[in-house]
């Protein structure tokens, strides 16, 4: 596609329930991040994959948070038993070859609000 | 662990020139990217420097000090609409890692 694309673009979960996060890379990137970034913070990097490889989940806050991007394109970052703290904007970004100067593209973040 | 700082806000008038500046610690450093986010957006690129020195693209020129651990993002003939949040952001570990600052929220005044 034509940029990143992200889904959905808002969502309100009750505390307690689980949901999936949606991201369409762009395509024939191989690097894919997910960042969290609360309300006027920067992003604060979750995870990396190059191709359908997680490379890097250190940045997970817990383990009910996991990411997967199985055939090496889309990935779904999904979150179990939501808490009120996991309320913030979830933001996908692809890139050509890692980051080593190559640019990442951001897609426009699922904003997670949990009651 | 990685550690990146930079000014949580700044002020400006329009027509002037800011330079927000952007301190880094991070191991296997790559390269210093700047992104503009405005409220509500995705990041969006603005420069990324490996070098020392000083690149310049328009209005925007970003500056880096590898020795130093520092860079700034200069912003000329300042617009109303530069009023966004700039992200310093270090690409780091071999590439595959890129960490962000928490920002820096420029508010352009008439």
């Amino acid at each position: 596609g034509a940029g990143v694309s992200q889904s959905p673009r808002y969502k309100v979960a009750k505390r307690g329930q689980d949901v999936a996060l949606r991201c369409d890379p762009i395509s024939g990137h191989v690097s894919l991040f997910w960042y969290q970034q609360a309300l006027g913070q920067g992003p604060e990097f979750l995870t990396y994959f190059q191709n359908e490889a997680q490379l890097d989940k250190s940045g997970l806050p817990s383990d009910r948070f996991f990411a997967e991007r199985p055939e090496g394109s889309v990935s779904t970052l999904k979150i179990q038993r939501t808490q009120q703290e996991d309320s913030a904007v979830y933001l996908c970004a692809s890139s050509r070859e890692g980051t080593g100067g190559s640019e990442a593209f951001f897609g426009q973040g699922t904003r997670l609000t949990v009651v | 662990g990685q550690n990146i700082d930079q000014p949580t806000e700044m002020t400006a008038t329009e027509g002037a020139i800011v330079q927000i500046n952007c301190t880094y610690q991070t191991s296997g450093f790559n390269g210093l990217f700047w992104y503009q986010q405005h409220a509500g957006e995705a990041p969006t690129f603005l420069s990324y420097n490996v070098l020392d020195g000083l690149e310049e693209k328009g209005r925007f020129s970003s500056f880096l000090s590898r020795s130093k651990g520092y860079s700034y993002l200069l912003l000329k003939e300042l617009q109303m609409k530069d009023s966004a949040s700039y992200l310093c952001a270090a690409d780091h570990n071999a590439g595959n890692m890129l960490t962000f600052g928490g920002g820096t929220r420029l508010m352009v005044k008439p």
